[in-house]
């Protein structure tokens, strides 16, 4: 059975950085490209940033492009994504997803729980 | 940023069919496959459908997709109050190297 756990969301104030990580289990980590995923309250879904199998490619989202950084540890089934100079409109459920797809880039079968990042002072 | 346009609400009796389209465009939904999750509140996505009209397994057969050029549809037959929920697609956008997410679709059940 496929499983992913986010962690390491809290409350942050505007310009700080947060690391979220998310063990996943059920699978062949290595084999599948990893997401991002947010939901800011009450809005819908947005893709954040993507990293492929190996963690040689790594996809950003405009808004967070530059701020954002995603990395996996392939030896301890572990995505992370390292957020900073956040600012209150980064506040969100991050979801981590995995891809559905072997073969090919796509949409994810499988979500997290979520942890919540807020952004206030 | 959504990409994908979705009607925001959708409603129907117990028994009855509820369509949700999907438009997108020839970087998305054109050339690559689309899916639909359904979102409970509170709650994470749950796939529904994969690759345009494939169900993986557990999802009822209630639950149908559709893709014509650059725009898809999620049909509902038979519907029920468990569906009352928040409806999304999706697809691969080439030009972003991302993924792309419709804006959304509450369905109430009447």
């Amino acid at each position: 059975e496929v499983q992913l756990l986010e962690s390491g969301g809290g409350l942050v104030q505007p310009g700080g950085s947060l690391r979220l990580s998310c063990a996943a289990s059920g699978f062949t980590f290595s084999s599948y490209a990893m997401s991002w995923v947010r939901q800011a309250p009450g809005k819908g879904l947005e893709w954040v940033s993507s990293i492929s199998g190996r963690g040689t490619n790594r996809n950003y989202a405009g808004p967070v492009k530059g701020r954002f950084t995603i990395s996996r540890d392939n030896s301890r089934n572990t995505l992370y994504l390292q957020a900073s100079s956040l600012s209150t409109e980064d506040s969100a459920v991050y979801y981590c997803a995995k891809e559905a797809d072997l073969y090919s880039r796509s949409p994810p079968d499988y979500w997290g729980p979520g942890t919540l990042v807020t952004v206030s002072s | 940023q959504s990409v994908l346009t979705q009607p925001p609400s959708a409603s129907g009796t117990p028994g009855q069919r509820v369509t949700i389209s999907c438009s997108g465009s020839s970087s998305n939904i054109e050339t690559n496959y689309v899916y639909w999750y359904q979102q409970l509140p509170g709650t994470a996505p749950k796939l529904l459908i994969y690759r345009n009209n494939q169900r993986p397994s557990g999802v009822p057969d209630r639950f149908s997709g559709s893709k014509s050029g650059t725009s898809a549809s999620l049909a509902i037959s038979g519907l029920r109050s468990e569906d009352e929920a928040d409806y999304y697609c999706a697809a691969w956008d080439d030009s972003l190297s991302g993924y792309v997410f419709g804006t959304g679709t509450e369905v109430t059940v009447l």
